[in-house]
């Protein structure tokens, strides 16, 4: 069974700093790896779907790396704001392209 | 992106009843997926609904505990069969609205706490 790990399991940071975070997946047999923010009592959004080793994607404030020959990605978020707090949650495909294995999540919680 | 909603948003139920919960999409999508979280673990895939056919399940999860039904390209039901506390979980649908690979979109889930 394909593990997606995610480190580290909660952040607390202070409104402006940036910050980063970690996931990582076995290298072999990548198909892609996902990002998605799940704030409380909403969807999962999608943030970024990752296939070509050395990609990076931006989205706003938030951008994501990808290393697929040893099995991670980081996730970036420029100057923290309150409205970033939520779970962010890396998954990738085993036995099927569509069949998500996430990682437990990390916690992000911005103070003002 | 697809638009989905989940019936109920969140529901208190007794052990050994069952619940279904509805997912609706607003547009005709090729895959619908159902996964569950548990307290504290990661979002899990409990089965594929198959329009027309019975749904594909994952490892660890059975028919008879969570039939899925999946009548046309827009609308799948999961129930929770006789249920117990380690049912407790949110209870997610998700969509893929083009081929395979391709970004899934979720619905906001269901809380679901068994007493």
């Amino acid at each position: 069974i394909l593990n997606v790990e995610q480190s580290p399991q909660s952040l607390h940071v202070q409104e402006g700093d940036s910050t980063n975070f970690t996931c990582s997946f076995p290298s072999s047999n990548f198909y892609a790896l996902h990002w998605y923010r799940w704030e409380t009592a909403k969807s999962p959004e999608a943030l970024f779907v990752m296939t070509l080793n050395g990609d990076e994607k931006k989205k706003g404030r938030i951008s994501a790396t990808l290393n697929t020959k040893e099995g991670y990605s980081y996730l970036y978020i420029k100057g923290s704001q309150p409205e970033d707090s939520a779970t962010y949650l890396c998954a990738s495909p085993q036995g099927g392209y569509n069949k998500l294995i996430f990682g437990a999540g990390t916690r992000l919680a911005v103070h003002p | 992106s697809a638009v989905i909603s989940q019936k109920p948003s969140r529901d208190i139920c007794q052990r050994g009843t069952s619940l279904t919960i509805q997912c609706q999409v607003d547009s005709q999508v090729t895959m619908m997926f159902w996964y569950r979280q548990q307290p504290g673990q990661s979002l899990t895939l409990i089965a594929t609904a198959n329009q027309g056919s019975e749904a594909t399940y994952e490892s660890g999860f059975v028919i008879d505990k969570f039939p899925i039904s999946r009548p046309n390209l827009t609308f799948s039901t999961l129930t929770v069969s006789n249920m117990s506390p380690e049912d407790s979980s949110i209870y997610l649908c998700s969509v893929v609205e083009g081929g395979s690979g391709e970004t899934q979109y979720f619905g906001p889930g269901t809380r679901l706490l068994v007493l």
